[in-house]
């Protein structure tokens, strides 16, 4: 089972990049695909993106203008960039490991503790 | 974008058996998973690939998936299964989520 632990700061003003990494340990980054999902008060979760074992990067269309999701195999870890946050970014960011059996079932098995993120002047 | 559609909440007693429901266009030609999150926790996978169970997770749970539906069924349930509940599935390389349903044991 891996493990994965999000940090960054907690509190973003507007308009500014919100910064997040997750270490990884227990498993290697050059398999699977490392993901970043967040929940927002009052709503359900909602996937940010992904980067694969490949390097290959998918995002949410919603926020894809915004987003980068980037790897570092060297510290096996991952992060997280988005642009130009508002009141609307304000969420518990969660990372996890997204595993695909290529038969087309993909799941997160391992999920982050998940780190809050608010944005506010 | 693909959508998957869930009831906000569903109400069940002690002992009963619930029935939460994820509906999305030919769902039933996709893999449906299911994640338990409850408060200030993180989401653990409790049903994946339409019926599988991870391991450590109780035979209470289980997933059927046909149609347009998916469903997770919670047998014997318990004031421990009280949580939110997400369906999840993949569609064009994405991984989309439904809108989660709250489980009250009441």
């Amino acid at each position: 089972q891996a493990q994965l632990q999000e940090s960054g700061p907690g509190l973003v003003k507007p308009s500014e990049t919100l910064s997040l990494t997750c270490s990884v340990s227990g498993a290697p980054l050059t398999n699977n695909f490392w993901n970043w999902i967040r929940l927002s008060p009052g709503k359900g979760l909602e996937w940010i993106g992904y980067i694969s074992f490949s390097g290959s990067t998918n995002y949410n269309r919603s926020l894809n203008s915004r987003v980068t999701i980037s790897v570092d195999m060297s510290k096996n870890h991952f992060s997280l960039m988005l642009t130009s946050v508002t009141a609307a970014d304000t969420a518990v960011y969660y990372c996890a490991r997204g595993r695909y059996d290529g038969s087309g079932c993909f799941y997160l098995d391992s999920w982050g503790q998940g780190t809050l993120v608010t944005v506010s002047s | 974008s693909y959508g998957l559609i869930q009831p906000p909440s569903v109400s069940v007693s002690p002992g009963q058996t619930a029935s939460i429901t994820c509906s999305g266009d030919k769902l039933g030609d996709k893999y449906a998973s299911w994640y338990q999150q409850k408060p200030g926790q993180s989401p653990v996978v409790v049903i994946y690939e339409d019926n599988k169970r991870p391991s450590g997770i109780s035979e209470r749970f289980s997933g059927s998936n046909s149609g347009n539906t998916a469903t997770l069924t919670i047998s014997g349930t318990q004031a421990a299964d009280e949580a939110d509940y997400y369906c999840q599935t993949w569609d064009n390389r994405a991984v989309v989520f439904g809108g989660g349903t709250k489980l009250t044991v009441l």
